[in-house]
């Protein structure tokens, strides 16, 4: 069965830093890939996904996450982080074609010190 | 685009009431659209599959009878929990998906809370 794995639980970082948020995958086939972010209290949004083609893609708010095969892995980069950046994040797989469900990491809380 | 709405956003009832959750999908047509439920600080659990027109799927260990779900319009699914007990306080979040995307975008989340 497909699986995500997010091993990092709490990262705290300072205002202006760089980030990197890991997340691997356990699957057959190259899965369809997302990172999410949440607002404390809130819904989920969608940062950025990666179906095929260009391995780097790039997302809103500042985002960029690069795909590598051979480490089944999908992390999540930002060059300098804003305040406003402090939320959970979750890594989320699915299927080729989408028709599966979507499994989600266990999700990466981020602290933003000033 | 893809912006999906949940109402209430929160609601409070006492304990053997029901409550209706709706999830619209604003600016799409979803023919799919997900229910999930989300304990604290953990992540989200599926409930049920919601597909336009016809019975939802329901997870492994999901009540069926308790969490009712209606996907009568290509923008409209409603979770009902019926007979409401404390044990069903969570956060509910609702995801619909356009046809051929493959993405799924969710709803703001609807804080429920039995007394």
């Amino acid at each position: 069965a497909q699986s995500v794995t997010q091993p990092d639980i709490h990262i705290t970082v300072s205002e202006g830093a760089s980030l990197e948020l890991r997340c691997n995958y356990s699957y057959g086939a190259t899965p369809y890939l997302f990172w999410y972010v949440q607002s404390p209290g809130q819904g989920l949004q969608l940062l950025l996904k990666y179906f095929s083609g260009d391995t780097l893609v790039q997302g809103i708010k500042g985002f960029e996450a690069e795909f590598k095969r051979s480490q089944s892995s999908f992390n999540l980069r930002k060059p300098s982080v804003h305040w406003s950046d402090a939320a959970e994040y979750f890594c989320a797989v699915v299927g080729p074609g989408g028709s599966e469900k979507l499994v989600f990491g266990k999700g990466t809380k981020l602290t933003v010190n000033p | 685009g893809a912006v999906v709405s949940q109402h209430p956003s929160r609601v409070i009832c006492k304990s053997g009431t029901s409550v209706k959750i709706e999830c619209r999908s604003l600016d799409f047509q979803a023919t799919t659209m997900f229910w999930y439920r989300q304990f604290p600080k953990k992540s989200l659990m599926l409930m049920a599959t919601s597909n336009e027109g016809s019975k939802a799927t329901y997870e492994q260990g999901v009540e069926k009878d308790k969490f009712l779900i209606n996907h009568a319009s290509l923008t409209l699914s409603t979770l009902t929990v019926t007979s409401a007990h404390p044990e069903d306080s969570s956060f509910y979040i609702c995801s619909a998906m356009e046809p051929g995307q493959e993405t799924q975008y969710f709803g703001p989340g609807t804080r429920l809370l039995v007394l």
